[in-house]
């Protein structure tokens, strides 16, 4: 069965440190998608990033990186200098290649980034 | 433009009664889902319907009844609303990963907020 699991439930950071949010996922599909979603206080969901699993490359965006890794099932996300803005609930996300439609969403994230 | 827009974003009702939220997408893609998202932020897909056929249905109970009158659209209506209902639900779209280029990510309303008192 596909699950995500996000064990760091509430991370508190003062401004400019580095952060990384841990996501594990399961699943016995060859093909699937991983995703992060941000949900600020405002309370809406924003799109990240999506990774296929064939794509095991890393990805840098700005000050977010995205370090994929098969052997551990995980795919965690990393802030550099964070910034009060970045403070919100971070999901991590999954679909499976059998079953594109349904996302399955760990428990989330709470970021805090304090000045 | 709002490409994925909910009312009402609040509702507040009483134990019993039956309300509705509505959601539509002006983005052009096929699939719609509801998102139930409660008091931990916990969210679960609730439905998901693709060019107006429902194609997932998470053993949500039969209070709740979506209704896509067309692939635009996608209206959720809840009977006899008990407390636990209580949570914000969020519509999404998709256009799938069929598409070269797709992200194949969802693009979220703003979410509803449902009180049951």
């Amino acid at each position: 069965a596909q699950k995500v699991t996000q064990a760091q439930t509430e991370i508190s950071v003062v401004e400019k440190e580095d952060v990384t949010l841990d996501c594990v996922y399961e699943t016995r599909d060859t093909t699937y998608y991983l995703f992060w979603y941000k949900q600020p206080p405002s309370g809406e969901l924003v799109f990240l990033i999506r990774r296929n699993s064939f794509d095991e490359q890393n990805e840098i965006s700005g000050r977010y990186s995205w370090n994929f890794q098969k052997s551990t099932s995980s795919f965690n996300f990393t802030i550099t200098a964070s910034q009060v803005v970045d403070s919100a609930v971070y999901f991590c996300a999954l679909s499976e290649g059998s079953d594109t439609d349904k996302l399955i969403f760990g428990t989330g994230t709470r970021l805090q980034v304090f000045p | 433009d709002t490409a994925v827009s909910q009312t009402p974003k609040y509702l507040v009702t009483q134990m019993g009664n039956d309300k509705s939220i509505k959601c539509e997408q002006n983005l052009g893609h096929d699939t719609m889902y509801w998102y139930k998202q409660d008091s931990k932020k916990f969210l679960k897909i609730m439905f998901s319907y693709n060019n107006k056929e429902l194609i997932i249905n998470e053993t949500v109970p039969n209070r709740f009844s979506p209704k896509s009158p067309d692939k635009a659209h996608l209206n959720l209506h809840i009977n006899s609303l008990e407390l636990g209902d209580s949570a914000v639900y969020f519509c999404a779209s998709s256009q799938g990963y069929e598409l070269a280029g797709n992200t194949g990510e969802l693009f979220f309303g703003e979410g509803s907020r449902l009180t049951v008192l």
